[in-house]
């Protein structure tokens, strides 16, 4: 089982509303990366943090999305306002390392479904 | 730019047998990382294997293994001794050597293991 906690585990919005998911990281990793899998089974790597740090964003991540991972809380990842176009599986991965020999290991995602 | 790609979409195979997947991929780093993914029917991902790209030897853990084949650019999954539970949907994954990359992931081989 996961030891990377996610909630909720659904979340359905109707279009133009604030989507908000969170996430704990696995004891003792200090990197969560956040992902989007849609139906097709395509990932797209959304943003990443070494604790409260962005390390690395996309453009999309940018504009409508948002993430934080304050001291002492969950991380979470917010969008603004949803599209049809957000509806996938949001996964958040943690981390020891942000080097890229270091495994990531998932959660078990938020399933946002926008109407 | 980094590309995964994995041209088998579905691997039906009886219980206690070898299932052989294929990756391929594309960089222009000499340094990568590649893994393996498994995500089961209920959505969980979970971490398989690693081959780091300087590393000769292929990477074993249980009962999965490699075949790295630098020249090729190629990753192949042998699992042996199939299992009804490792049905599942299996995703190869590459990082570069780069800081605070995220994963590239390719778009995943369903493998049904029937008794």
């Amino acid at each position: 089982n996961s030891k990377v906690i996610q909630t909720p585990r659904y979340l359905v919005k109707g279009q133009g509303q604030k989507a908000k998911m969170r996430c704990i990281p696995e004891k003792g990793h200090p990197v969560v990366f956040w992902y989007q899998q849609n139906k097709n089974n395509e990932f797209k790597f959304l943003i990443n943090f070494q604790n409260q740090e962005v390390l690395q964003q996309i453009d999309m991540t940018e504009k409508r999305f948002s993430a934080e991972c304050p001291s002492n809380s969950p991380c979470s990842l917010e969008i603004q306002s949803s599209e049809a176009g957000d509806s996938a599986l949001y996964l958040c991965a943690s981390s020891l390392s942000p080097w890229g020999l270091y495994e990531q290991y998932f959660g078990p995602g938020t399933r946002l479904t926008v109407l | 730019a980094q590309k995964v790609t994995q041209t088998q979409t579905s691997i039906s195979v009886m219980e206690k047998t070898t299932v052989t997947m294929d990756c391929v991929y594309e960089t222009q780093d000499s340094s990568y990382f590649l893994f393996w993914y498994k995500q089961t029917a209920s959505g969980e991902i979970v971490f398989l294997i690693r081959q780091d790209s300087y590393k000769k030897e292929n990477a074993t853990v249980g009962h999965y293994s490699l075949n790295f084949q630098k020249p090729k650019s190629s990753i192949g999954l042998i699992i042996t001794a199939t299992q009804i539970e490792d049905s599942a949907v299996y995703f190869c994954a590459m990082r570069e050597g780069n800081y605070a990359q995220g994963l590239t992931f390719g778009l995943g081989t369903r493998v049904s293991v029937f008794p």
